[in-house]
């Protein structure tokens, strides 16, 4: 198994841009989280699905913060407008319905808004 | 309101020494715990995991500890080695449909050799 996937791996734009931050989860895996590391707020989720359902998005920042989830092997995350403040790491995990608590990460996209 | 507490913020230890990091949670519903390891530059990886049922799970030179009452939990690395240089997260759980993890605000760890 190629493990969860997260594209790109690096992003720079420039503030009031749009991103989009990609995941496809392991295959069968029926929940995913998107989180945003920083080295002051530490590793925070923003929004979790179950079967492409959101379930809780109370932890995403403000409404310039959205995600997608079209089907069972792909989410999107996009921010519009970007700001520098967004500048983190975000990652995505998967896990399988009855195991929510074991995740598996993907490798992360570094995004720098400048 | 943070609701897994991880200390130390920092540890050094030397080749062969223990490490210990310690959790503390407040919500008596949790009642997962596993232990997340990151090396710089990867996601956070599943090292270790216990239930409350039982007080103590060693997998390796890696154990966790749990204390129900006290509600705390740790993370003993023993004979630590160069390569345990990572940032470890603590986490915690319910059960139940929708779960998801509360993590701790994770600690690094540098094993000196």
């Amino acid at each position: 198994d190629a493990g969860v996937i997260q594209s790109p791996r690096h992003e720079v734009t420039e503030m009031g841009q749009e991103v989009t931050l990609r995941c496809k989860p392991i295959s069968g895996h029926n929940s995913l989280f998107w989180y945003r590391q920083t080295m002051m707020r530490g590793l925070e989720l923003l929004i979790y699905f179950n079967n492409n359902v959101p379930i809780d998005d109370s932890g995403m920042p403000e409404d310039r913060f959205s995600a997608k989830m079209p089907n069972a092997s792909f989410s999107t995350l996009k921010i519009q407008p970007s700001e520098p403040r967004d500048s983190a790491v975000y990652f995505c995990a998967s896990s399988p319905r009855a195991l929510a608590y074991e995740q598996y990460f993907g490798p992360g996209t570094r995004l720098t808004v400048t | 309101q943070q609701q897994v507490k991880q200390s130390p913020q920092s540890l050094i230890v030397q080749k062969g020494g223990i490490s210990i990091i310690n959790c503390a949670y407040e919500n008596t519903a949790f009642d997962y715990f596993p232990w997340y390891q990151q090396f710089p530059g990867k996601g956070p990886a599943l090292l270790i995991a216990i239930r409350p049922d039982v007080s103590e799970k060693k997998e390796g030179r890696f154990t966790i500890s749990f204390n129900k009452s006290a509600k705390q939990f740790s993370l003993h690395i023993m004979d630590s080695q160069p390569g345990d240089s990572a940032t470890y997260f603590c986490a915690a759980s319910s059960s139940g449909a929708n779960s998801k993890l509360t993590f701790g605000k994770g600690i690094t760890l540098s094993v000196r050799p």
